[in-house]
């Protein structure tokens, strides 16, 4: 394993429901991401918290909320949701963000389905 | 535009049939190219880091080596495990990822 968990492993919501999703990292790193990951297309950054504070935002709707309480863990917040947004999330874990080069650990992702 | 682009898109090798995986980029400010591993269903798991044109990193029967142009990720004599969508990831100011190359590896 990682180090990162993801908790739920597979969600199904309809598009007038309000759910959350869940990564805690284990490995004591200093920034958090979230990733979309859609078939055939390229892994989409969502979100980077460093040090609990938000420091990207790439264009993401508003019915996508993040929230990072502390360095471990880290929350997606999801409410009227389009079939689009049905994807693998990602969330990451990396030892510092900024200036250099940092590799990220995965966890293994919520499977959303969005009906 | 930086820009990252791997191929092939999908390999199909036998067992033991040794072959590479390319990874171009076009970017300036090159930090650090990464490769990783995605098996069906789940994260993306980390393999490599190279920084410098030059640079060779080996893993069991994975080698990555780095350009200034792209990266090659040799596969040795490869076995049915092996099998799995390789993406790379070039860090400039932002870390920016391939569409992968998905590897089946056949007995």
């Amino acid at each position: 394993e990682t180090g990162v968990t993801q908790t739920p492993r597979h969600l199904v919501m309809g598009m007038t429901n309000k759910k959350s999703l869940k990564c805690e990292q284990h490995l004591g790193h200093n920034a958090m991401y979230w990733y979309k990951q859609s078939a055939k297309k390229p892994l989409e950054l969502m979100f980077v918290y460093s040090l609990e504070e938000r420091v990207e935002n790439n264009s993401v709707p508003s019915r996508f909320s993040p929230e990072c309480p502390n360095s471990s863990h880290l929350f997606l917040h999801l409410h009227t949701l389009q079939p689009e947004d049905s994807a693998l999330y990602l969330c990451a874990s990396s030892r510092d963000w900024g200036q250099g080069s940092y590799e990220q650990y995965f966890g293994p992702g919520t499977r959303l389905t969005v009906t | 535009e930086d820009q990252v682009t791997q191929s092939p898109e999908a390999l199909r090798l036998q067992e033991g049939e040794s072959s590479s995986l390319n990874c171009s980029y076009t970017v300036s400010g090159l930090r650090g190219l990464f490769w990783y591993r995605q098996d069906p269903g789940k994260g993306p798991e980390f393999l490599f880091t190279l920084y410098s044109a030059g640079e060779e990193k080996e893993k069991e029967r994975l080698k990555a080596t780095l350009t200034k142009k792209e990266s090659f990720l040799h596969i040795t004599a490869p076995k049915p495990e092996d099998s799995a969508t390789y993406l790379c990831a070039v860090q400039t100011d932002k870390l920016i990822f391939g569409t992968g190359t998905r590897l089946q590896v056949f007995p």
